[in-house]
Order: structure tokens, then C-alpha cells, then sequence
């Protein structure tokens, strides 16, 4: 099956400085990747949906100019949270959809001290 | 809104018994998908269900899908220790190609 790598596994900052983690699909191309949240024992939510070339579409309630996301190759797509601050800890997947089934990577956990 | 449930959130067996976790859905879609998340881990897609009166199997879970209720279901049989997890549903497709809404997943614990 289709893999989607995420780069950092886990990474832990002071509050104030910006963390960058990439989302790559290896072995298709993905036009468009999503970027997901989970908070300790909840659900995954839906942040933004990552589109090569172009803007990325925000969900409702998130802050595009906290969450800044780059989609500037096929099979890449980075994720930056900027200003990090202790809430902003928590588990973000990333998704590519391919052949009609959605691959989700590994996940980067995210810790703000 | 498209709104996603799942019941029971939390669901405690005993190994060899049988049980069925159920995913409500608002609006229609194309496809429904059951995943599974072990402890710190990403997800594990498990079914895809494209149509209605779908039904796939895979060793002891076997899922089912009806449109017109907007239902799905995950079907435990004989249940085993390694199945302690938790599950989600999740559904999307149409005009939000490739997004997923989820259930509030499903915290499922085998015991001997």
C-alpha cells in the first residue's frame, strides 16, 4: 500500500518559537494533503486541507497565520506552527488520499513548554 | 454540517464474546472508513465501504454500511486481547474530496 512518511516523530520547544513538520507521500503524488489534530483521548479534527501550488483551505476556528502550511512539491507539504504556545500541544497527522483510500502518517507529536 | 457519532465511546468484553460498534452519519456520502489507533500510535485503515449494503470482513471485525440510514457498523466476533484499541469511523468524499469527518471514536478493551 501507499505510504505517507511525517518528519519529526515527536519535538518538544519553548513556548515563543515555531516548529516546521513535513508531511511526504513516498511512493505517489498527492495534490492534496490534510492536516489533522487530535488532543489527548479525543477525536482527529480536520485543520486544513493542503493543495499543491495553491492557498491551503482552513477549517473553521483555525488561525491560518498561526498554522502556516506550504504544499510546494507533489509529495510534500509542511506544516508550521508559528509562536507556539503550551495549547498548541498536541498529536498532528497528516493524510494523502490515493486510489480512493486515505494514508495517514505516523503522526508528530507536539510538546510546548 | 456534516456530523459523525459513534456509540458506545467506551466498550469493555471479555475475550470470546461478540459485540457492535455503531456510526451514525447526518448527510450522505460517498464512502465511509474504519480506522483503528493503538496507544500513541497514527491510524490503521481498516474498511472502506463505497455502497450501500456493503459488507467487508477481515478476520473478527467485519463492517457494514446502509446509506439509507445512514448508518454503519463494526462487528466484533470472538473477541481477542490484540483487538484492544480504539476505533473510528469516518466519512467523507462528494464535494470535499478526501476530507474526513470522525466519530468520537469508540475505546475498546478485551479482557481475558
Amino acid at each position: 500500500g501507499a505510504v505517507v512518511s511525517q518528519h519529526p516523530s515527536r519535538v518538544i520547544c519553548k513556548s515563543g518559537t515555531s516548529v516546521k513538520i513535513e508531511c511526504r507521500s513516498l511512493d505517489f503524488q498527492a495534490t492534496t494533503m490534510f492536516w489533522y489534530r487530535q488532543f489527548p483521548k479525543q477525536s482527529l479534527m480536520l485543520m486544513a486541507t493542503s493543495n499543491e501550488g495553491s492557498k491551503a483551505t482552513y477549517e473553521q476556528g483555525v488561525e491560518k497565520d498561526k498554522f502556516l502550511i506550504n504544499h510546494a512539491s507533489l509529495t510534500l507539504s509542511t506544516l508550521t506552527v508559528t509562536s507556539a504556545h503550551p495549547e498548541d500541544s498536541s498529536f498532528y497527522i497528516c493524510s494523502a488520499r490515493h486510489q480512493g483510500t486515505q494514508y495517514f502518517g505516523p503522526g508528530t507529536r507536539l510538546l510546548v513548554l | 454540517e456534516l456530523k459523525v457519532e459513534q456509540n458506545p465511546l467506551f466498550l469493555s468484553m471479555q475475550e470470546g464474546k461478540n459485540y457492535t460498534i455503531y456510526c451514525n452519519y447526518s448527510t450522505t456520502s460517498d464512502r465511509l472508513y474504519w480506522y483503528r489507533q493503538d496507544p500513541g500510535k497514527s491510524l490503521e485503515s481498516l474498511f472502506v465501504l463505497l455502497s450501500n449494503g456493503a459488507v467487508k470482513q477481515e478476520g473478527r471485525l467485519m463492517a457494514s454500511l446502509d446509506t439509507k440510514a445512514r448508518l454503519s457498523t463494526l462487528h466484533i466476533t470472538a473477541a481477542v486481547h490484540d483487538l484492544s484499541a480504539t476505533y473510528f469511523c469516518a466519512v467523507g468524499g462528494g464535494t470535499s474530496y478526501g476530507k474526513l469527518t470522525f466519530g468520537q471514536g469508540t475505546i475498546l478493551t478485551v479482557h481475558p
